[in-house]
């Protein structure tokens, strides 16, 4: 019962900006949208949320469309160490667990 | 940059032993939290623990499993009598809300032969 729908992969050079797609179009007007990571054998880490309005932080942005039924996480400069798996999760904030999904790989190309 | 600690790295034992996996959350962090990574497949949610109490847990996490915080710091997950398939990464997390994003540990990654 997934909840939202990423691609599989997807490549991007080095400096420049990756855009990672996201469509959650059953999202309910009290589920946020949040962005994880998971590098090689490493734990997720957490990158960013939102619930309608766009959002930015150190690590990257995330554009909600105003439907809210697609995001877009964007990383303005991707290095080598942007390599990695690239979860798009919806829940609500009471919600005791985050659920994910297979996300999408994300490969750096030097 | 606060961390959340996981020992050991790495852990191997026999089947049928009992193993605890040990963490220590973000101090300020309330919520605390079990995953695991099964090699090559999904993270996996097993429990959440709030104000001394689980709050949810998986269908993964059968009465072979159990959670505790000892002491206000650790928060500990022990598995009664470990089988061959609960070899995986075993990830704590920890979050000051039940909004925030969670913090996670680098794992502790266990062997069962």
């Amino acid at each position: 019962d997934a909840k939202t729908t990423q691609p599989t992969s997807m490549d991007c050079a080095e400096g420049r900006a990756a855009n990672l797609p996201c469509n959650h179009s059953t999202i309910s007007g009290n589920e946020y949208v949040y962005w994880y990571r998971q590098i090689h054998s490493q734990g997720p880490q957490y990158i960013i949320h939102g619930l309608k309005n766009n959002e930015t932080n150190e690590m990257a942005s995330l554009i909600i469309t105003e439907d809210r039924k697609s995001s877009t996480l964007i990383l303005p400069h991707a290095t080598l160490r942007d390599t990695a798996v690239y979860y798009c999760i919806v829940r609500v904030l009471r919600d005791d667990k985050i659920i994910f999904g297979k996300g999408t790989r994300l490969h750096i190309l030097p | 940059e606060p961390e959340v600690t996981q020992t050991p790295s790495h852990q191997v034992t026999q089947m049928g032993q009992e193993v605890i996996l040990r963490c220590v959350p973000i101090s300020n962090h309330l919520y605390f939290y079990w995953y695991r990574q099964i090699l090559g497949q999904k993270v996996e949610f097993l429990v959440s623990f709030y104000n001394n109490e689980i709050s949810e847990k998986s269908e993964i996490f059968d009465d072979q499993f159990s959670v505790e915080r000892p002491d206000g710091s650790n928060f500990t997950l022990k598995i009664r009598s470990t089988k061959l398939e609960d070899s995986a990464m075993y990830f704590c997390a920890s979050s000051p809300t039940a909004g925030h994003g969670y913090t996670f540990g680098s794992g502790t990654r266990l062997t069962v032969v």
